[in-house]
């Protein structure tokens, strides 16, 4: 069965560090989808990212960075010189086969970045 | 600027109401959902449906049911609300291709005494 695993339940930090964010996922299929998604207190997901399974380049934009590894079954997550504005609950998903409508998710990370 | 936006934030009910949570997109996409929102639970979906008129069952379906009589609508019902139906509800659309994101409304906080 498919299943998405956030261990960490809440995460605080002080402005300026660098914090990950784990997300382990379980699939039979051999063609899936990854994402991320930021909930901000406004209460919307916010689309962060899609990884397809066929491909492990770590990406990076701006501060965020993700690490994708097939061998361990984890897509983390990093913020680099983490940002009151990152305060948030972080939900990491995955949908099977090249139908990506269905997603399954974690249970989510509460961010908080404290001044 | 796409759009995926519901009738209400907040809603309060009392057991046994039939409520009626609305859903519109402006995207033209063919799915839409239903998700619920509980702490320590993430989010479980509760209905899908692939067109109008069309619809699944998710993980969740039991004490809910829904309609989608034009393409960009899709309500999710609560024959006879219950307090165990207090919860986080939020709606999303997608288009069904590999590339498709899907986009979330920002939900409704409901609220069953």
């Amino acid at each position: 069965a498919q299943k998405v695993t956030q261990a960490q339940t809440e995460i605080s930090v002080v402005e300026k560090e660098d914090v990950t964010l784990d997300c382990v996922y379980e699939t039979r299929d051999t063609t899936y989808y990854l994402f991320w998604y930021k909930q901000p207190p406004s209460g919307e997901l916010v689309f962060l990212i899609r990884r397809n399974s066929f491909d492990e380049q770590n990406e990076i934009s701006g501060r965020y960075s993700w690490n994708f590894q097939k061998s361990t079954s984890s897509f983390n997550f990093t913020i680099t010189a983490s940002q009151v504005v990152d305060s948030a609950v972080y939900f990491c998903a995955l949908s099977e086969g090249y139908n990506t409508d269905k997603l399954i998710f974690g249970t989510g990370t509460r961010l908080q970045v404290f001044p | 600027d796409v759009k995926v936006t519901q009738s209400s934030r907040y809603l309060v009910k009392r057991t046994g109401e039939k409520v009626f949570l609305e859903c519109v997109q402006d995207m033209d996409h063919e799915n839409m959902f239903w998700y619920r929102q509980d702490p320590g639970l993430g989010l479980r979906l509760i209905y899908f449906s692939y067109d109008v008129k069309m619809k699944e069952k998710g993980d969740i379906p039991e004490g809910y049911s829904v309609s989608r009589e034009k393409k960009e609508r899709f309500s999710l019902i609560l024959e006879s609300a219950s307090t165990n139906q207090t919860s986080m509800y939020l709606c999303a659309s997608s288009l069904p291709t590999p590339e498709g994101r899907t986009f979330f409304g920002q939900g409704t906080r409901l609220t069953v005494v």
